[in-house]
């Protein structure tokens, strides 16, 4: 089975403090694409940055950075000095190369506040 | 560059009536894939297009269907409406021939169907 956990459904930070969301992921195969997604208050689904499983340097986004650990099938997002922009759902996804859609979480809840 | 759009942003239906939802994907993009985010479900793959084919199905009744036009729009039908059928609908959209996995999907803003 091809699961994601994220285990805080909500989480709270102060504006231009840093907060970090966990993701675990299960998967039996060796080649896919970690991803994720912010889903604010509007619904729109907005891609926040994406990681290749075989490149073992984390992706980078401006404010946002993944610490990715491969072995613990790990996918932390971090988001640095926060924004009340940052208010959303964020959801961790992934895709094997033996698949066609995205493997979702149930969304971290994060508030932003003043 | 338009981004996915979706149309229309609200539905309301009766139980047994059926609903259409639409779907424009990005210029360029050939793959359209459908996905039901139900409230405490999280979001769950519906329906897979692309190249016109019907490429792949979520675990979902075939009261699901739906089709994709020449110019890569794609409409999801829904027949037979039940109330669990409540729910936001996402379209999303990739550029690879194929859906190649590694291709980044790109959302629409949704169509909330709520039925009564």
């Amino acid at each position: 089975a091809q699961t994601v956990t994220q285990s805080q459904p909500e989480m709270s930070v102060q504006e231009a403090e840093t907060v970090t969301l966990s993701c675990t992921y299960d998967t039996s195969e060796n080649n896919y694409y970690l991803f994720w997604y912010k889903q604010p208050p509007s619904r729109q689904m907005i891609l926040v940055i994406r990681q290749e499983a075989y490149k073992q340097q984390n992706a980078t986004e401006n404010r946002f950075s993944v610490n990715f650990q491969k072995a613990a099938k790990s996918f932390s997002l971090k988001i640095s000095d926060s924004q009340l922009g940052d208010t959303a759902m964020y959801f961790c996804a992934f895709i094997t190369n033996s698949g066609y859609a995205l493997n979702f979480g149930k969304g971290t809840s994060l508030l932003v506040t003043p | 560059e338009a981004g996915v759009t979706q149309s229309p942003t609200h539905l309301i239906k009766t139980r047994g009536q059926q609903a259409t939802l639409r779907c424009s994907p990005i210029s360029g993009h050939t793959s359209v894939y459908w996905y039901q985010q139900a409230l405490g479900l999280g979001l769950q793959f519906l329906l897979w297009y692309d190249e016109g084919e019907e490429r792949n199905r979520g675990n979902f009744p075939p009261r699901f269907s739906g089709r994709q036009f020449p110019n890569y729009s794609s409409e999801l039908n829904v027949n037979a409406l039940e109330l669990e059928d409540s729910a936001l609908y996402l379209c999303a959209s990739s550029s690879q021939a194929g859906g190649s996995f590694f291709d980044t999907q790109y959302f629409g803003p949704g169509t909330r169907l709520t039925v009564l």
